[in-house]
């Protein structure tokens, strides 16, 4: 299976964009990009999927580099809600719908 | 609102016990996972299923079964509790879809085995 890399924790201020990145060299070209997140003391939650193009929803936003590579998960705008383990995965096309989670990035969020 | 409800958020059970945790789901989704969480080792798939009866192995089955006699319910098993089985446990639903899908999770629940 495809790995992905991600910064073990990050920080940003209330109401300032973050930046969370992934990287995914070995990605295949039928590979989905998936993002997800785990608030403390409940079950991971979809944040937010893409093949190639960028992606938006009214979560956030997903950036992927043109060769695939690597990937962006953007929070427009921090809250002290958005503290979580964000968790970057590839899913593989005939994989069945399995998900193999990563350690993720923990996000702090300061006031 | 998609809906996956586990049987407790807490349980605390004794070495040797038959320990079984249901999980319900409530938006007729075929597939349905059980995963365990570990500190540094993150969420690792025991067991899924894609149909009723139907179950495949994830990951880690070693000491667990699955049970999948109605499409909304999903069980776990473990035969006889160990020490090591002690970890959160989350289940998870999703639609049969080809290309993209999303899995919905429910709450955990928090299993020790004394």
């Amino acid at each position: 299976d495809a790995k992905t890399t991600q910064p073990n924790s990050m920080e940003s201020n209330e109401e300032e964009p973050v930046h969370l990145p992934c990287n995914h060299s070995t990605i295949s070209g039928t590979d989905y990009i998936h993002w997800y997140r785990q608030l403390p003391s409940q079950g991971p939650e979809y944040v937010i999927h893409g093949l190639t193009s960028n992606v938006n929803n009214r979560m956030a936003s997903l950036a992927i580099a043109e060769d695939r590579k690597s990937s962006t998960l953007i929070l427009h705008r921090a809250t002290l809600r958005d503290a979580a383990v964000y968790y970057c995965i590839l899913r593989a096309a005939g994989a069945g719908n399995m998900l193999t989670f990563g350690g993720g990035t923990r996000l702090m969020v300061k006031p | 609102d998609v809906k996956v409800t586990q049987s407790s958020r807490y349980l605390v059970k004794r070495t040797g016990e038959k320990v079984f945790l249901e999980c319900v789901q409530d938006m007729d989704h075929e597939n349905m996972f059980w995963y365990r969480q570990d500190p540094g080792l993150g969420l690792r798939l025991i067991y899924f299923s894609y149909d009723v009866k139907m179950k495949e192995k994830g990951d880690i089955p070693e000491g667990y079964s699955v049970s999948r006699e109605k499409k909304e319910r999903f069980s776990l098993i473990l035969e006889s509790a160990s020490t090591n089985q002690t970890s959160m446990y989350l289940c998870a639903s999703s639609p049969y879809s080809g290309s993209s899908y999303e899995q919905y999770f429910g709450p955990g629940t928090r299993l020790t085995v004394t």
